[in-house]
């Protein structure tokens, strides 16, 4: 069935340092991949996303990179800080729907 | 001015009784879903409306039912609480399909 691995499951850097977090999917029509920010208490924010027709999107700190051949995309941060400190998820979308399936998080903690 | 608000915050109720949440958003949006996320953080879509029928409807047990009274508004209403129900839901739109707006987050704890 449509399956989307995240890894790793815990991540510390030291604050200035990049973290990347990557997630693999298991249904190849799948072509919209957002990734999400949850804070403590709060719900999912959306903080980057990318469609299948492009392998790269930048927003000042963050990045996304897609390999469709592979099903691999992956988020990097770069220059990070205590404020970016939470737990991150990917999602596929398969073409079409409705669905999002998620992974399984990722707990970044930036330690000043 | 909350896009996805959701109510309440938070929910404490003992086993075998019936409750509600609602979910309300302001965004415009075509499509609303009920996500479960349990205490390992996995999010599971539940269900998923679009102008107000129902299109997602996962394999959540038919204690679970949602209803969509307009465009803006998706409630869950849940019978018979079980302990395993100890969640927090969480209510998201969308319009059409594209992105997905997560409201704050429902807890709800089950004695």
């Amino acid at each position: 069935g449509e399956n989307v691995e995240q890894h790793p499951s815990t991540l510390s850097v030291q604050e200035g340092d990049s973290a990347v977090i990557k997630c693999t999917y298991s249904d190849s029509a799948s072509n919209y991949f957002p990734w999400y920010k949850q804070e403590l208490g709060k719900g999912p924010q959306l903080i980057i996303d990318i469609r299948s027709n492009v392998g790269e999107k930048k927003d000042q700190r963050i990045a996304v990179t897609l390999n469709k051949t592979a099903k691999h995309f992956s988020l990097h941060i770069t220059e990070t800080q205590p404020e970016d400190s939470a737990v991150y998820f990917c999602a596929a979308s398969p073409s079409g729907t409705y669905k999002y399936i998620f992974g399984t998080g990722t707990r970044l903690k930036v330690l000043a | 001015d909350t896009a996805v608000s959701q109510t309440p915050k938070y929910l404490v109720t003992q086993m075998g009784n019936d409750k509600s949440i609602k979910c309300e958003q302001n965004l415009g949006h075509d499509t609303m879903y009920w996500y479960k996320q349990d205490s390992k953080k996995f999010l599971k879509i539940m269900f998923s409306y679009n102008n107000k029928e129902l299109i997602i409807n996962e394999t959540v047990p038919n204690r679970f039912s949602p209803k969509s009274p307009d465009k803006a508004h998706l409630n869950l209403h849940i019978n018979s609480l079980e302990l395993g129900d100890s969640a927090v839901y969480f209510c998201a739109s969308s319009p059409g399909k594209d992105t997905q707006y997560f409201g704050p987050g429902t807890r709800l704890t089950v004695l």
